[in-house]
Order: structure tokens, then sequence, then C-alpha cells
């Protein structure tokens, strides 16, 4: 099955400044690459996803960036903001329709 | 939010006791997962469907099963809870390939 890496785990930044999450994928096959953001005791709820066909998306403060060959995604967010704070979760979904996701970053925005 | 309902919200249960767990949904989505949340591990995936009575495992089903006798269910059953069971334990619902999946409100078990 697919095995989806995270890191960091944790991540603190000061208000205003950029973070970065980034993930690896195990499956070739997997082609579909969604974000969530899950506020503490709410659900998860996508942010932004990316297909396999496109290497960069952009949605305001959020982009994400996928490189095929080396089996890695990223999420980036700018101007950090303290409603940023949160847990994020990128997932790897394979030709099943399965999604994988990874263990999660803690994301701090200090204001 | 997607029509998605869990139920119940929360639960208490003794060890080795039958445990089920059900997601309603009013999308008429064709995909329907259960995933447990627990710290350091993220969402793994317990079981899914594709359609009705169209299921399969996913990496953490061991002692659990499901059921889906219709579109709007997805049952999730622990045959003899254990302790381990212990997980906040979401639903998710999606429409097709590729697309966006809609999470339920989460169910809160706590095996004793």
């Amino acid at each position: 099955g697919e095995n989806v890496e995270q890191h960091p785990s944790t991540l603190s930044v000061q208000e205003g400044d950029s973070a970065v999450i980034k993930c690896t994928y195990s499956d070739s096959a997997s082609n579909y690459f969604p974000w969530y953001k899950q506020e503490l005791g709410k659900r998860p709820q996508l942010i932004i996803d990316i297909r396999s066909n496109v290497g960069e998306k952009k949605d305001q403060r959020i982009a994400v960036t996928l490189n095929k060959t080396a089996k890695h995604f990223s999420l980036h967010i700018t101007e950090t903001q303290p409603e940023d704070s949160a847990v994020y979760f990128c997932a790897a979904v394979n030709t099943g329709n399965q999604f994988y996701f990874g263990t999660g970053t803690s994301l701090t925005v200090i204001p | 939010d997607a029509g998605i309902t869990q139920s119940p919200r929360h639960k208490v249960t003794e060890t080795g006791t039958p445990v089920t767990l059900r997601c309603h949904q009013t999308e008429n989505h064709r995909y329907m997962y259960w995933y447990r949340q627990d710290p350091g591990h993220g969402l793994r995936l317990i079981h899914y469907s594709y359609g009705v009575k169209d299921t399969d495992k996913g990496e953490v089903s061991d002692g659990y099963s499901v059921s889906r006798s219709k579109t709007e269910d997805f049952l999730l059953t622990l045959e003899s809870a254990t302790s381990s069971q212990t997980s906040v334990y979401f639903c998710a619902t999606g429409p097709t390939t590729n697309e966006k999946l809609f999470f339920g409100s989460g169910t809160q078990l706590s095996v004793l």
C-alpha cells in the first residue's frame, strides 16, 4: 500500500512569516494530492489539492508544489496569521481512490 | 459541510463488547471511508467502500468489519472491542475518483 511521510510534526512561526510542510509518498501510481486543515476539536477540511499533471497550484496565501519524479509535495503558507494555527494533513490518493494521510503537522502562528 | 452524520458522537464501552458506529450521508456520494485518528499517527484508513456491498480493507482493518447495504449508510463494527481501539473515528465520503473527501464530525470511542 501507500506510505506517506510528513515533516515536520510541529512548526512554530511568527505571524507574517511563511510556513512550509513537506510530504513524500511511495506509490508512483498515486495521482491526487489533497491537503486538509483540522482545527482543534473539528473535522478535517480541504484547503487545497493538486493533481499529478500539475506542478504547482496557488490559492491566495496557500500554494502546493508537486515533484512526481522525486515523489514529494509541499504546502506553502505565506503571510501566516493566528487563524492558520491548526493541524495540517497531506494525503496521497491511488488509482483505487484510497486516501492515505500523513501523520500531521501542528502549526502554531505566534502573534 | 456535506450532509454526513456520525452516530453516536461519544461512546464508552467495556472490553469484549461489540460496538457499531454509523455513518449516514445525504449527498449520494459513491465512496465512503472509515478512519481512526490517534496522536502521532494521523488519520489511518480502516475500511472503505466504492459502492453498495463493495468494500475493501485499509491499512488498519484487523478487529473491524464494515457493511454498506445502501448508498447512504456505512457501518463500522468492532466485533469485540479492545482498549487499543480507543480512538476518534471519522467517516468520510467522496463523490467520485480524485475529488476531495468530506468528513463527518467524528465519534469519540473509549474502551475501558
